[in-house]
């Protein structure tokens, strides 16, 4: 099966300019999460849609990011304005989410390559 | 809230050797935990997923074993070879839902 996509691979922009990464998730993936991971540490989830509703968007930056699923499917991630602690591999992941609950505990996450962005 | 430690932050062994990383994590209550394995500028591949109620995995030369109790998960990987270097991430899942990451093992198998 074809894996998460995700693009631009690598993007350079200036402090206070805007940018935006898409995710495409794994056919039949109804979860999808969006990471932030600065040099150094792991990834820390910074949003999370369960189909087009987010289940925890506790974590992300909403005076400057901000996301979206519609459709359910493909997934965008927009910063704006940038600022340089946002230099970071932004890494978009999908899983099959089983239950009632909506709960996807059971269920494995699959990363995407990562778009690294960073500003200047 | 959960925090979860990886020790030591780096390691160096020879070819053949076998690795022994370690994650430990504060809150028990957790759903499962998932060991991954990060590539220079690539994303996360997932290495083995142990559900709470199980005290293990193992595929090929890896091996997983959870201690929910004690909040201990080590990865153990056979007969280290020089492909084997990387970085190895340990997450847990708890009951909130939230994917929790430690800053990971850097790897690093010389010939």
């Amino acid at each position: 099966e074809a894996g998460v996509a995700q693009s631009p691979r690598y993007k350079i922009i200036e402090k206070r300019q805007s940018v935006a990464f898409w995710c495409n998730p794994i056919s039949g993936h109804a979860t999808l999460y969006w990471y932030q991971q600065i040099l150094g540490q792991g990834p820390k989830l910074l949003i999370q849609f369960q189909n087009n509703g987010v289940v925890d968007d506790s974590q992300l930056p909403k005076d400057r990011f901000s996301a979206e699923r519609l459709k359910g499917v493909d997934s965008t991630l927009k910063i704006q304005p940038a600022k340089l602690e946002d230099s970071a591999v932004y890494l978009c992941a999908s899983s099959f989410t089983t239950g009632g609950t909506g709960n996807s505990s059971l269920a494995g996450q699959y990363f995407g390559p990562g778009t690294r962005l960073t500003v200047t | 809230k959960q925090e979860v430690t990886q020790i030591p932050a780096a390691l160096s062994v020879p070819e053949g050797e076998n690795l022994v990383l370690n994650c430990s994590f504060t809150d028990s209550a957790i759903y499962n935990l998932q060991w991954f394995r990060q590539d220079p500028g690539k994303g996360l591949t997932s290495l083995l997923l142990i559900q709470s109620s199980q005290r293990e995995q193992t595929s090929g030369r890896l091996n997983a074993s959870l201690d929910k109790s004690s909040g201990r998960s080590t990865l153990y990987i056979a007969a280290s070879q020089p492909g084997d270097s990387a970085t190895y991430l340990c997450a847990v899942r708890g009951s909130w839902g939230k994917l929790q990451f430690g800053a990971g093992t850097q790897v690093v198998v010389t010939p």
